[in-house]
Parts: structure tokens; sequence; C-alpha cells
């Protein structure tokens, strides 16, 4: 079945380190593939999507790319902020969009 | 702009107690889903109502039953609350049909159950 999978937290950066946080998918067909981040006592937000193979989503400095050849979706910051703090999680969904499958999060502390 | 619309914020029950947690979207969305939020658990999908008058189990449904009222509103019961039931709900919608949306969430319910 579909799913996906995000490397394990938690993760803490000095303030101005690059962040990557990798996060793998397995799916048949053509998923579209998201970014969510859940801040403390939130729900989860949309960061960035990329719906096509070499699309590259982007927000507020994160960037990842769809790569269809190793099947990966990996977010990035080259100069993380306290602010960043948060939980961020790796999605999926495909066809008519019923279903989203999400990976089990990566909680990353960002510190001055 | 509300979008996502979770009542309550918290809640204490005790073992056995019933409860309905509220759901409403203000984004003509035609699909709505429940999700619980457990530690280490990332995000499980408990039902999920593709279009108004349809309901669909999610991977942890034993225990829920849910109400898809019209289109804005999407209720999640618990007919008798066990501990293990312990947890963050959050509902959340997504335009029906595009996969390239993504879905939309509420702040949570945060439920404990003693």
């Amino acid at each position: 079945g579909d799913s996906v999978t995000q490397m394990e937290g938690p993760v803490t950066l000095s303030e101005e380190a690059f962040l990557t946080i990798n996060c793998t998918y397995t799916a048949t067909g053509y998923p579209s593939l998201f970014w969510y981040v859940q801040y403390p006592g939130e729900g989860l937000q949309l960061l960035l999507k990329a719906t096509k193979a070499d699309d590259k989503g982007s927000n507020k400095g994160f960037e990842a790319t769809y790569r269809k050849e190793t099947t990966s979706f990996h977010l990035e910051k080259g100069s993380v902020q306290v602010s960043d703090s948060a939980v961020y999680f790796c999605a999926l969904t495909k066809g008519t969009g019923n279903q989203f499958y999400f990976g089990t999060g990566t909680s990353l502390t960002v510190i001055p | 702009n509300a979008g996502v619309t979770q009542t309550p914020k918290f809640q204490v029950l005790k073992t056995g107690q019933s409860m309905t947690l509220q759901c409403a979207q203000d984004m003509n969305h035609n699909s709505m889903y429940w999700y619980r939020q457990d530690p280490g658990m990332g995000l499980r999908l408990i039902y999920y109502s593709a279009s108004e008058g349809t309901t669909d189990k999610g991977e942890v449904p034993n225990g829920y039953n849910v109400s898809r009222l019209n289109k804005r509103e999407f209720s999640l019961r618990l007919e008798s609350a066990a501990p293990s039931q312990t947890s963050v709900y959050f509902c959340a919608s997504s335009e029906q049909g595009n996969s390239n949306q993504p879905q939309h969430f509420g702040d949570g319910t945060r439920l404990s159950i003693l």
C-alpha cells in the first residue's frame, strides 16, 4: 500500500544552521507530495507541495524537490530560525485525493 | 476567515462516558476527515467522508462513530470512552476529486479519559 517514511527525530539545530529532513514514499502511479508544519498547540498547516516529478515546492525559505527516481521529497532550509521550531510532516495523496498518507512527523528545535 | 473549526478544544471524560466532537468548515469542501494524533504515531485516520451523505472507515475506526450532518459539518462520537482513546483529535477538509489540493486542519481537540 501507499506510505510515507520520514526521518526520526527529534532534531536540534543552532540558529542559522542548514536543515534537511528526509522523506521517502511508496506509491503506485503519480502521487502529489506535501510538507505540513505543526506549531505547538496548533493544527497542521500546509508548508509546501509538489504535484509532479521534478517540481520544486517552496515557501518561507523551505524547499523540497519531487524526485521520482529516488521516491523522495526531502525538506531543506538554508538557515533555520528559532521560529522554525515545530513538528514537520511529509504526506502524499493521489487519484481523487480522498485519502492522505502522513509520515510520523519530525520534531525540530532550533536553539539561539 | 475561519477555515476548519473544532469544538471543544479540551475535554476530560471518565471511562464509559460518551461525547461528540464537532467540526465545521466554511470552505465549501466536499471531503472531511477525522484523525487522532498520538506521540510517536503521527496522524492516524479514523473516518472520512468523501462527500455529503457518505462515510468510510479509516485505519483506526473501532470505538468511534461519525455523522456527516451536512456539507459543512462532520462530527465524531465516542459512545463509551476508554483510556486508550486519550489523544488529540484533528478534523480536516479538502476538495474532492483533486489530489493537487491539500487538507486544511482545525486546531484540534485535546481529550483525556480517566
